[in-house]
């Protein structure tokens, strides 16, 4: 079973907020993703990172920043929330073997 | 670029075999993946394929592979309820590359 733990799991507020995503695994993989999907829809990497200070943006441009200051945990973070960042967002971990990932439940974010 | 393509809905009987097909652009594919998705969850990987392999099977799944095609077709033997939800194929070029999604099939069961 994976070890890869994502809250909250559902986050509705207003627009201009800053928030965080958190993502954490227990699995020690230096490789961490997060993308972006709209309900039946398909992903959308947004941003990903390779190791401990390693952060890279994805195919889908975003407004969100992340950072990696820990090995497994990778925190996703929108300064200003806004009607159209409304999607759940899901964070994987990759292993190194067969590059396997690893899903989190996903935060499913509402702003109105 | 890389491109995953796949149908987006299949419908089934309960009871029959489903067969979800996938194209990819990259010949240089190493790992073929299939992953689901239940509602409301994030993707579980189901079977994974490595390109210098035709065939893989593992209980209800078979997973063919036809390179010189680019086409990757997912089986669920005797489709249940249970496999109600969305798949994905997915292919890297290796183990340190990023994976390439498709948009998904949703699996609907008929009773």
């Amino acid at each position: 079973e994976a070890d890869i733990y994502q809250t909250p799991r559902y986050l509705v507020i207003g627009t201009g907020k800053k928030i965080t995503l958190e993502c954490s695994q227990t699995m020690g993989h230096d490789k961490m993703y997060w993308y972006q999907q709209d309900p039946g829809m398909e992903l959308h990497l947004i941003h990903y990172s390779y190791g401990v200070n390693s952060t890279e943006k994805g195919d889908l441009s975003s407004e969100s920043t992340v950072s990696r200051i820990r090995t497994e945990h990778f925190p996703l973070t929108l300064e200003s929330a806004r009607p159209s960042h409304t999607s759940q967002y899901l964070c994987a971990s990759s292993e190194p073997r067969y590059n396997e990932q690893f899903f989190g439940p996903g935060t499913r974010l509402t702003v109105l | 670029g890389e491109d995953v393509e796949q149908s987006l809905f299949l419908s089934v009987r309960e009871g029959d075999s489903s067969v979800i097909n996938c194209t990819y652009t990259d010949s240089s594919s190493t790992y073929l993946y299939w992953y689901k998705q239940e509602p409301g969850a994030g993707l579980q990987l189901l079977t994974y394929i490595f390109s210098n392999m035709d065939m893989k099977q593992d209980q209800r799944l078979t997973v063919l592979l036809n390179k010189k095609d680019k086409h990757l077709s997912l089986r669920i033997a005797d489709t249940q309820t249970g496999d109600s939800a969305i798949y994905f194929c997915a292919e890297s070029m290796n183990r340190d590359d990023k994976i390439i999604f498709g948009k998904g099939t949703r699996l609907h069961i008929l009773p």
